[in-house]
């Protein structure tokens, strides 16, 4: 059963903090990694991905890869409340079509 | 991002009627779109994967006579619920896949209430 597991939270942090997000994976044959941020009663919205080892940037958002220890972060900088939400953590094998999703972490951003 | 729109936003029934669900890629050819299925607090649930011009493929557990899936043209797919009941009451949200960029792109949702 290929896997995708995130703590559930609530992650609560001050406004101005750093969040960190974590999902470790148990399919080694994953390529592709996605956080998606999803607000009560709404679609997932895409904000992330990354397929490569190491840091990427995006504005206040970086995602982690460590392929190794099947292990993926996203870190928001400078948290807002209005980044209060839940994230999934999403990864796709390669040759397939399939999305495994986690069950999300809410995180609540504290003013 | 790529629009991928779906209508309605929500629907109440009665029980035992059937309801139609519409997906549709706004701005890009999708030949591949998914439909899944959310309870609150809960992840999504991936229903099936439909392809254009071809039948659907479900996943385990999901009756392929209770939910219906269309993909009649590269731009839309259609989620039928047949005589649906109160515990067909859910978060139904389809997402079209971009193909060589791998992203996947939501529709908007449709919450079902099952009277």
């Amino acid at each position: 059963q290929k896997e995708v597991e995130q703590n559930s939270g609530p992650l609560s942090v001050p406004e101005g903090a750093i969040a960190s997000l974590n999902c470790t994976y148990s399919d080694r044959g994953s390529q592709s990694f996605f956080w998606y941020r999803q607000y009560s009663g709404k679609s997932p919205e895409l904000i992330m991905f990354i397929y490569s080892n190491g840091d990427k940037e995006d504005g206040r958002f970086t995602a982690q890869l460590n392929k190794a220890s099947q292990y993926v972060s996203l870190l928001i900088r400078d948290s807002q409340p209005s980044d209060s939400a839940t994230y999934l953590c999403a990864v796709k094998t390669s040759g397939t079509y399939k999305y495994i999703f986690g069950t999300g972490t809410r995180l609540k951003v504290l003013a | 991002g790529a629009v991928v729109s779906q209508h309605p936003s929500w629907v109440i029934c009665k029980s035992g009627t059937s309801v139609k669900i519409e997906c549709r890629s706004l701005d890009f050819q999708a030949t591949t779109m998914f439909w899944y299925r959310q309870f609150p607090k809960q992840s999504l649930m991936l229903m099936a994967t439909s392809n254009e011009g071809s039948k659907a493929t479900y996943e385990q557990g999901v009756e392929k006579d209770k939910f219906l899936i269309n993909h009649a043209s590269l731009t839309l797919s259609t989620l039928t619920v047949t005589s649906a009941h109160p515990e067909d009451s859910s978060f139904y949200i389809c997402s079209a896949w971009t193909g060589g960029g791998e992203k996947l792109f939501f529709g908007s949702g449709t919450q079902l209430s099952v009277l």
